[in-house]
Protein backbone atom coordinates (compact mmCIF):
# COMPACT_ATOMS: atom_id res chain seq x y z
CA UNK A 1 0.00 0.00 0.00
CA UNK A 2 0.76 3.58 0.11
CA UNK A 3 3.65 4.64 2.17
CA UNK A 4 3.57 8.32 1.51
CA UNK A 5 1.80 11.12 2.72
CA UNK A 6 1.28 13.82 0.61
CA UNK A 7 -0.68 17.21 1.23
CA UNK A 8 -2.55 18.88 0.79
CA UNK A 9 -5.34 17.04 -1.08
CA UNK A 10 -6.27 19.89 -3.05
CA UNK A 11 -6.37 23.65 -3.60
CA UNK A 12 -7.51 26.18 -5.17
CA UNK A 13 -6.07 29.67 -5.62
CA UNK A 14 -5.79 32.59 -7.81
CA UNK A 15 -3.88 32.89 -11.17
CA UNK A 16 -0.55 34.70 -10.20
CA UNK A 17 -0.15 32.83 -6.36
CA UNK A 18 2.56 30.59 -5.07
CA UNK A 19 2.10 27.37 -4.54
CA UNK A 20 3.40 25.03 -2.15
CA UNK A 21 2.93 20.85 -1.42
CA UNK A 22 4.87 18.48 0.27
CA UNK A 23 5.03 14.86 0.81
CA UNK A 24 6.32 12.91 4.10
CA UNK A 25 7.63 9.20 4.55
CA UNK A 26 8.12 7.09 7.55
CA UNK A 27 11.10 5.61 4.87
CA UNK A 28 14.07 6.61 3.82
CA UNK A 29 13.78 7.19 0.39
CA UNK A 30 17.23 7.67 -1.97
CA UNK A 31 15.21 9.11 -5.00
CA UNK A 32 12.50 11.35 -4.90
CA UNK A 33 10.09 12.47 -8.49
CA UNK A 34 7.11 14.96 -8.65
CA UNK A 35 4.82 14.24 -11.59
CA UNK A 36 2.07 16.24 -13.38
CA UNK A 37 -1.17 14.20 -14.46
CA UNK A 38 -4.25 15.93 -16.32
CA UNK A 39 -7.12 14.45 -16.87
CA UNK A 40 -7.58 11.41 -18.54
CA UNK A 41 -3.38 11.31 -19.41
CA UNK A 42 -0.43 9.43 -17.53
CA UNK A 43 1.76 11.00 -15.40
CA UNK A 44 4.37 13.43 -16.32
CA UNK A 45 7.40 13.75 -14.54
CA UNK A 46 8.24 17.21 -13.40
CA UNK A 47 11.77 17.10 -11.24
CA UNK A 48 13.35 14.39 -10.40
CA UNK A 49 15.69 14.71 -7.11
CA UNK A 50 19.02 12.04 -6.08
CA UNK A 51 20.68 13.54 -2.82
CA UNK A 52 19.78 14.63 0.46
CA UNK A 53 19.34 18.60 0.15
CA UNK A 54 19.33 19.02 -3.09
CA UNK A 55 16.98 21.62 -4.91
CA UNK A 56 16.38 21.88 -8.16
CA UNK A 57 14.42 23.75 -10.26
CA UNK A 58 12.05 23.42 -13.42
CA UNK A 59 10.72 26.86 -14.60
CA UNK A 60 8.43 28.20 -12.39
CA UNK A 61 8.81 24.98 -10.27
CA UNK A 62 11.15 24.04 -7.20
CA UNK A 63 11.72 20.93 -5.58
CA UNK A 64 13.63 20.26 -2.66
CA UNK A 65 14.70 16.64 -1.73
CA UNK A 66 14.77 17.08 2.43
CA UNK A 67 18.08 16.01 4.39
CA UNK A 68 16.18 13.78 6.53
CA UNK A 69 15.50 11.39 3.04
CA UNK A 70 11.96 11.30 4.88
CA UNK A 71 10.28 14.46 2.86
CA UNK A 72 10.38 16.73 -0.19
CA UNK A 73 8.54 19.71 -1.04
CA UNK A 74 7.64 20.82 -4.74
CA UNK A 75 6.97 24.90 -5.14
CA UNK A 76 4.91 26.63 -8.08
CA UNK A 77 5.58 30.35 -8.36
CA UNK A 78 3.11 32.43 -10.07
CA UNK A 79 0.58 30.03 -11.11
CA UNK A 80 -1.11 29.69 -14.27
CA UNK A 81 -4.59 28.35 -15.55
CA UNK A 82 -2.27 25.24 -17.41
CA UNK A 83 -0.86 24.53 -13.93
CA UNK A 84 -4.35 22.94 -13.10
CA UNK A 85 -4.31 18.97 -12.60
CA UNK A 86 -3.43 16.74 -9.96
CA UNK A 87 0.37 16.38 -8.27
CA UNK A 88 1.77 13.34 -7.55
CA UNK A 89 5.06 12.67 -5.48
CA UNK A 90 6.88 9.20 -5.79
CA UNK A 91 10.02 7.78 -3.84
CA UNK A 92 12.14 5.26 -4.22
CA UNK A 93 12.58 3.23 -1.27
CA UNK A 94 16.78 2.08 -0.53
CA UNK A 95 17.05 -1.17 -2.46
CA UNK A 96 13.94 -1.07 -4.47
CA UNK A 97 13.77 0.27 -8.22
CA UNK A 98 9.72 0.78 -7.95
CA UNK A 99 8.92 4.00 -7.04
CA UNK A 100 5.94 4.55 -4.46
CA UNK A 101 2.67 7.77 -5.28
CA UNK A 102 1.46 9.29 -3.15
CA UNK A 103 -2.64 10.15 -3.55
CA UNK A 104 -2.13 13.65 -5.69
CA UNK A 105 -2.54 17.03 -4.73
CA UNK A 106 -5.83 18.40 -7.03
CA UNK A 107 -4.62 21.87 -8.04
CA UNK A 108 -7.26 24.41 -9.16
CA UNK A 109 -6.22 27.79 -10.67
CA UNK A 110 -8.63 30.33 -10.72
CA UNK A 111 -8.26 33.56 -13.96
CA UNK B 1 8.54 7.50 -31.94
CA UNK B 2 5.75 9.19 -30.16
CA UNK B 3 6.25 7.64 -26.74
CA UNK B 4 4.43 5.14 -24.71
CA UNK B 5 1.09 4.04 -26.39
CA UNK B 6 -1.67 1.96 -24.97
CA UNK B 7 -4.82 0.33 -26.46
CA UNK B 8 -7.39 0.74 -25.39
CA UNK B 9 -8.12 4.14 -24.28
CA UNK B 10 -10.91 2.71 -22.67
CA UNK B 11 -12.76 -0.58 -22.13
CA UNK B 12 -16.19 -1.01 -21.00
CA UNK B 13 -17.03 -5.12 -19.75
CA UNK B 14 -19.41 -7.09 -18.09
CA UNK B 15 -18.43 -8.42 -15.00
CA UNK B 16 -17.08 -12.13 -15.52
CA UNK B 17 -15.58 -11.13 -18.82
CA UNK B 18 -11.86 -11.21 -19.49
CA UNK B 19 -10.21 -8.73 -20.93
CA UNK B 20 -6.60 -7.61 -21.98
CA UNK B 21 -4.58 -4.63 -22.87
CA UNK B 22 -1.50 -3.46 -24.83
CA UNK B 23 1.56 -1.44 -24.15
CA UNK B 24 3.65 -0.40 -26.92
CA UNK B 25 6.96 1.16 -25.05
CA UNK B 26 9.32 3.46 -26.52
CA UNK B 27 11.24 1.53 -28.85
CA UNK B 28 14.67 1.17 -27.32
CA UNK B 29 13.01 1.04 -23.60
CA UNK B 30 14.24 -2.25 -21.58
CA UNK B 31 11.99 -2.13 -18.74
CA UNK B 32 8.89 -2.10 -18.82
CA UNK B 33 6.02 -1.40 -15.77
CA UNK B 34 2.85 -1.65 -15.41
CA UNK B 35 0.59 0.59 -12.91
CA UNK B 36 -3.21 0.54 -11.81
CA UNK B 37 -4.69 3.78 -10.61
CA UNK B 38 -8.46 4.34 -8.97
CA UNK B 39 -9.94 7.60 -8.59
CA UNK B 40 -8.24 9.54 -5.94
CA UNK B 41 -5.18 7.30 -5.58
CA UNK B 42 -2.18 7.53 -6.98
CA UNK B 43 -0.64 4.71 -9.38
CA UNK B 44 0.13 1.25 -7.87
CA UNK B 45 2.61 -0.72 -9.48
CA UNK B 46 1.42 -4.06 -10.40
CA UNK B 47 4.63 -5.36 -12.02
CA UNK B 48 7.55 -4.82 -14.66
CA UNK B 49 9.81 -6.31 -17.15
CA UNK B 50 13.74 -6.51 -18.34
CA UNK B 51 13.03 -7.41 -21.63
CA UNK B 52 11.26 -10.46 -21.59
CA UNK B 53 11.83 -11.55 -17.89
CA UNK B 54 9.20 -10.59 -15.42
CA UNK B 55 11.34 -9.73 -12.39
CA UNK B 56 8.94 -8.50 -9.94
CA UNK B 57 4.88 -8.73 -9.17
CA UNK B 58 3.15 -6.75 -6.99
CA UNK B 59 0.76 -8.65 -4.04
CA UNK B 60 -2.26 -6.45 -5.88
CA UNK B 61 -1.51 -8.74 -8.91
CA UNK B 62 -3.73 -11.42 -7.87
CA UNK B 63 -3.97 -15.09 -10.14
CA UNK B 64 -6.79 -13.43 -11.91
CA UNK B 65 -3.90 -11.13 -13.69
CA UNK B 66 -1.60 -11.92 -15.91
CA UNK B 67 1.42 -10.27 -17.71
CA UNK B 68 3.34 -10.74 -20.90
CA UNK B 69 5.73 -9.78 -23.01
CA UNK B 70 7.14 -12.33 -25.37
CA UNK B 71 9.52 -10.78 -27.39
CA UNK B 72 10.64 -8.20 -25.16
CA UNK B 73 8.45 -5.36 -26.83
CA UNK B 74 5.22 -5.09 -26.54
CA UNK B 75 3.44 -6.42 -23.64
CA UNK B 76 -0.04 -7.19 -22.44
CA UNK B 77 -1.96 -7.46 -19.37
CA UNK B 78 -4.87 -9.35 -19.42
CA UNK B 79 -7.62 -9.99 -16.20
CA UNK B 80 -9.90 -12.95 -16.10
CA UNK B 81 -13.05 -13.15 -14.53
CA UNK B 82 -13.27 -9.27 -14.02
CA UNK B 83 -15.12 -7.71 -11.10
CA UNK B 84 -16.30 -4.86 -10.35
CA UNK B 85 -13.33 -3.83 -8.41
CA UNK B 86 -11.33 -3.86 -10.97
CA UNK B 87 -12.75 -0.51 -12.67
CA UNK B 88 -9.20 1.70 -12.71
CA UNK B 89 -7.01 3.50 -14.74
CA UNK B 90 -3.99 0.62 -16.28
CA UNK B 91 -1.14 2.71 -17.02
CA UNK B 92 1.85 1.16 -18.89
CA UNK B 93 5.47 3.29 -18.17
CA UNK B 94 8.60 1.85 -19.86
CA UNK B 95 12.38 2.71 -19.11
CA UNK B 96 15.97 2.51 -20.64
CA UNK B 97 17.68 0.29 -17.49
CA UNK B 98 20.88 2.18 -16.57
CA UNK B 99 18.77 5.76 -16.80
CA UNK B 100 15.78 4.01 -15.16
CA UNK B 101 13.28 6.73 -12.94
CA UNK B 102 14.49 9.79 -14.18
CA UNK B 103 13.54 8.90 -17.83
CA UNK B 104 10.37 6.87 -16.90
CA UNK B 105 7.77 7.54 -19.42
CA UNK B 106 3.73 6.84 -19.05
CA UNK B 107 1.41 6.22 -21.69
CA UNK B 108 -1.92 7.47 -21.64
CA UNK B 109 -3.41 4.41 -19.58
CA UNK B 110 -6.39 2.19 -20.55
CA UNK B 111 -9.54 2.88 -18.48
CA UNK B 112 -11.21 0.03 -17.27
CA UNK B 113 -14.93 0.01 -16.51
CA UNK B 114 -16.91 -3.66 -15.24
CA UNK B 115 -20.11 -2.99 -15.11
Amino acid sequence: GQQLNQSPQSMFIQEGEDVSMNCTSSSIFNTWLWYKQDPGEGPVLLIALYKAGELTSNGRLTAQFGITRKDSFLNISASIPSDVGIYFCAGQLVGSYIPTFGRGTSLIVHP
Amino acid sequence: DTGVSQDPRHKITKRGQNVTFRCDPISEHNRLYWYRQTLGQGPEFLTYFQNEAQLEKSRLLSDRFSAERPKGSFSTLEIQRTEQGDSAMYLCASSFRDRALRDTFFGQGTRLTVV
